[in-house]
């Protein structure tokens, strides 16, 4: 089982729309969780970090279920701006100083006028 | 905004070659790493860099790979004898300390290294 999997996509949306992207991991002792934001041929950015309550940050809203292992980002009203590849990010220690982090292939998002 | 920089862009080597990316951290950050990713594949984790020394290493990060902080700003990935397979994107990432979950790492605009 591969350690963090996400479908691939492409998801082709309208603008205005909610799209909803799934991750899953493998390792049961990881520690946190991101969502990063890779535009073509350009590095990761940070897009938030995801908690166990669940989190929102404008129109973006993460969740996480540990029982399931499960990660989702839901993104509301979709721009055009948000066109790019989202990778769901997991770090199997506690703080990114110990460990590596370890990256999903990502999904890829394209959104349409 | 303060940001990773990474030197050079793009470098093309034959393959058996030694090269050398750079990056120049965060000033006051403390944790370094390298990830690196394939064309159209995943990022994946090479080393971090902390007080000085390796803290952690992948199995890609075999003895062709060596890292250095030779001064107080630059951080450097070196591949003694590079292979077809080396061609990747090389990103250099810092963070500035422990803190815990919330931990951003920073990433450089990567260096893209063909191996012909």
């Amino acid at each position: 089982r591969k350690e963090v999997e996400q479908d691939p996509g492409p998801f082709n949306v309208p603008e205005g729309a909610t799209v909803a992207f799934n991750c899953t991991y493998s390792n049961s002792a990881s520690q946190s969780f991101f969502w990063y934001r890779q535009d073509c041929r350009k590095e990761p950015k940070l897009l938030m970090s995801v908690y166990s309550s669940g989190n929102e940050d404008g129109r973006f809203t993460a969740q996480l279920n540990r029982a399931s292992q499960y990660i989702s980002l839901l993104i509301r009203d979709s721009k055009l701006s948000d066109s790019a590849t989202y990778l769901c990010v997991v770090n199997p220690r506690y703080g990114g100083s110990q460990g590596n982090l370890i990256f999903g292939k990502g999904t890829k998002l394209s959104v349409k006028p | 905004e303060p940001e990773v920089t990474q030197t050079p862009s793009h470098q093309v080597t034959q393959m058996g070659q030694e090269v050398i990316l750079h990056c120049v951290p965060i000033s006051n950050h403390l944790y370094f790493y390298w990830y690196r990713q394939i064309l159209g594949q995943k990022v994946e984790f090479l080393v971090s860099f902390y007080n000085n020394e390796i803290s952690e290493k992948s199995e890609i990060f075999d003895d062709q790979f060596s890292v250095e902080r030779p001064d107080g700003s630059n951080f450097t990935l070196k591949i003694r004898s590079t292979k077809l397979e080396d061609s990747a994107m090389y990103f250099c990432a810092s963070m500035g300390d422990f803190t815990g979950e919330t931990g951003e790492l920073f990433f450089g605009e990567g260096s893209r290294l063909t191996v012909l």
